[in-house]
């Protein structure tokens, strides 16, 4: 079974479009997140919700929205998409505290091209 | 800014050889420092350190930190092709969940 799981993993599609991401963990975990990974494979925060609630929001265009329907989803809708979007979106969930009990678990990403 | 750096970027090595992999900190507040593997997909979790001084091990790999120097190494001994891989470093501010990362270490292990 695989604990935290992203569709699709492959996503090529043309500037302007709109497109979603979905992510569902069943590690029963309360809080789940959204990385980026650029092209020098640097990972960088974009989300985080806590049992529905969103507690980190960076600095990301508000073309990017999180939704998280219950604790288990968490899936992001990205607009008028442009080539800098290209990267691999990782999702990643924690049960209690990162780095004090544990750290996260990832998902296997979601590579997108925009073309 | 919280802020993260790995050291080397990258690192070609012959099966057999040990390897060091340095990550150093600014973190506000720190609590702990993470590392993971990355092979061609999901990271996956090595170690967490939060106590400075007591080196965790894990097999052939072991990691320790230093809170004066503000830094962390994680050695790798007697290394085989399948430690091929992109080694992340993450830091973590108290009271909070997010992990701020470093460009990572990419490492080559050849025969």
């Amino acid at each position: 079974d695989t604990a935290v799981s992203q569709t699709p993993k492959y996503l090529v599609t043309q500037m302007g479009n709109d497109k979603s991401i979905k992510c569902e963990q069943n590690l029963g975990h309360d809080t789940m997140y959204w990385y980026k990974q650029d092209s020098k494979k640097f990972l960088k925060i974009m989300f985080s919700y806590n049992n529905k609630e969103l507690i980190i929001n960076e600095t990301v265009p508000n073309r990017f929205s999180p939704k998280s329907p219950d604790k288990a989803h968490l899936n992001l809708h990205i607009n008028s998409l442009e080539l800098g979007d290209s990267a691999v979106y990782f999702c990643a969930s924690s049960q209690g505290t990162p780095g004090l009990n544990y750290g996260y678990t990832f998902g296997s990403g979601t590579r997108l091209t925009v073309v | 800014e919280d802020k993260v750096v790995q050291s080397p970027l990258s690192l070609v090595v012959h099966e057999g050889d040990t390897v060091t992999l340095n990550c150093s900190y600014e973190v506000t507040n720190f609590r702990s420092l993470l590392w993971y593997k990355q092979e061609k997909k999901a990271p996956t979790f090595l170690f967490m350190l939060t106590s400075s001084g007591i080196e965790k091990k894990s097999g052939r790999l072991s990691s320790i930190l230093d809170k004066k120097e503000l830094s962390s190494i994680l050695n790798i001994t007697a290394t085989q092709t399948g430690d091929s891989a992109i080694y992340l470093c993450a830091a973590v501010r108290g009271g909070g969940n997010k992990l701020t990362f470093g460009t990572g270490t990419q490492l080559k292990v050849e025969l």
